[in-house]
């Protein structure tokens, strides 16, 4: 199946910091890429949405000056945590779907942000 | 909206059947997902339905029902690797086709 790579794995950082996180479809071109949130013992939350070369639509609720998202070509999305706090250590999902095969999201491996 | 139930927990023994029901109230339906998540990791596709009936898939069957807002995933032979949390998520018929994701059942499978 399609491969969506996410780096760094894990990251921890100061509070007041901004951390960014990337995300890759590796053997596909990813029209719609998705960024997700899941707290301990919880859903996966959807922040936002975004297509290649505009603007993400985001969740009621997400910040969209704290979360940054860039999806400057259809194999790359980036997310950056802007001034993290405490409260913003979760663990990050991405997600991308390609045009041709819109049936299937997949999923990235995760980014575990830790904020001191 | 989306309204996703899904019950939160499950046990069920090694070389045993179960289902996972989930039921879903959407404002747009494009779509049932199925996935499986292991602590501390990232979901992965088990199935997908978009039209009534149920699509088999080795160990792993899930049923849609579209009217009654119903979905089931039916594992069989279960081993002990298969304890995970299992995710009903739908898809919206949105301009983005946001899929919208249950708060997951986690199954614990017992010897």
């Amino acid at each position: 199946g399609a491969v969506v790579s996410q780096h760094p794995s894990r990251v921890i950082c100061k509070s007041g910091t901004s951390v960014k996180i990337e995300c890759r479809s590796l053997d596909f071109q990813a029209t719609t890429m998705f960024w997700y949130r899941q707290f301990p013992k919880q859903s996966l939350m959807l922040m936002a949405t975004s297509n290649e070369g505009s603007k993400a639509t985001y969740e009621q609720g997400v910040e969209k000056d704290k979360f940054l998202i860039n999806h400057a070509s259809l194999t790359l999305s980036t997310l950056t945590v802007t001034s993290a706090h405490p409260e913003d250590s979760s663990f990050y999902i991405c997600s991308a779907r390609d045009f041709v095969g819109q049936e299937t999201q997949y999923f990235g491996p995760g980014t575990r942000l830790l904020v001191l | 909206g989306q309204n996703i139930d899904q019950p939160t927990e499950m046990t069920a023994t090694e070389g045993a059947i179960v289902q996972i029901n989930c039921t879903y109230q959407t404002s747009g339906f494009n779509g049932l997902f199925w996935y499986q998540q292991h602590a501390g990791e990232a979901p992965t596709f088990l199935s997908y339905n978009v039209l009534d009936g149920l699509e088999e898939k080795g160990r792993f069957s899930s049923f849609l029902s579209r009217s009654k807002g119903y979905s089931y995933l039916l594992l069989k032979e279960l081993q002990m690797k298969d304890s995970a949390s299992y995710l009903c998520a739908v898809r919206g018929s949105g301009g983005y086709q946001k899929v919208t994701f249950g708060i997951g059942t986690k199954l614990q499978v017992i010897p």
